[in-house]
């Protein structure tokens, strides 16, 4: 049974440039999360979309945005990027609607020079 | 003041020792708390969740909430190498019941053959 799967695994980026990652979540799992994860700390929390809406934003500035598609794949973008922005990026699928269980893809490192 | 503290280590034990990880938290609205491991590189592996005050076993892991003194734990009962890796717990508000997961900053484990 497929996991989360991400995609592009890597991405080399210049300041300024916009990027669009990408998320499909485990096969019946509606909610996906975005969380982005600086070298030594924990994931941050980014976005989550269940059914294709909203649920919940976290503390990132407007650059960032995302979209939920009808078959729960998602997107996450970023725009006018910056040094900081350089982490690696993770999504997390989660089956129930409260969830709890959330599990995760294996990221899309991104690297703005 | 970071929500949820975790000391970042390294811890370092040999095979077959037990490894005892912990965090603490600062907000009493935390209900749902889960421990993940993560590889170097790779995205967070799920290993357990607990709802409340209590114990939880599965294997040789071993999950504590202390909700009186704000505090996690998780213990690892006869190390492998192979659990070399870092440990991040992470909690859900009540109010965020849908998800919106927080994290430590981990512990990296190294288990010495």
């Amino acid at each position: 049974d497929a996991g989360v799967t991400q995609s592009p695994t890597h991405l080399i980026k210049t300041r300024g440039q916009q990027v669009t990652l990408r998320c499909s979540p485990i096969s019946g799992h509606k909610s996906v999360s975005w969380y982005q994860q600086v070298l030594g700390q924990g994931p941050q929390f980014i976005f989550q979309y269940y059914e294709k809406e909203e649920r919940g934003r976290g503390n990132f500035p407007d650059r960032f945005s995302a979209r939920q598609f009808p078959n729960y794949s998602s997107e996450l973008n970023v725009n006018a990027l910056l040094l900081g922005d350089s982490a690696l990026y993770l999504c997390a699928s989660s089956g129930d609607r409260e969830n709890y269980e959330q599990y995760f893809g294996p990221g899309t490192r991104l690297t703005v020079t | 003041q970071k929500e949820v503290e975790q000391d970042p280590g390294p811890l370092s034990v040999p095979e077959g020792a037990i490894v005892s990880l912990n965090c603490t938290y600062s907000n009493s609205a935390f209900q749902y708390f889960m421990w993940y491991r993560q590889y170097s590189r790779k995205g967070p592996e799920l290993l357990m969740y607990t709802y409340s005050s209590g114990n939880k076993e599965d294997g040789r892991f071993t999950a504590q909430v202390d909700k009186s003194s704000k505090y996690i734990s998780l213990f690892i009962r006869d190390s492998q190498p192979s659990d070399s890796a870092t440990y991040l717990c992470a909690m859900i508000l009540t109010t965020d019941s849908w998800g919106k997961l927080q994290f430590g900053a981990g512990t990296q484990v190294v288990v010495t053959p």
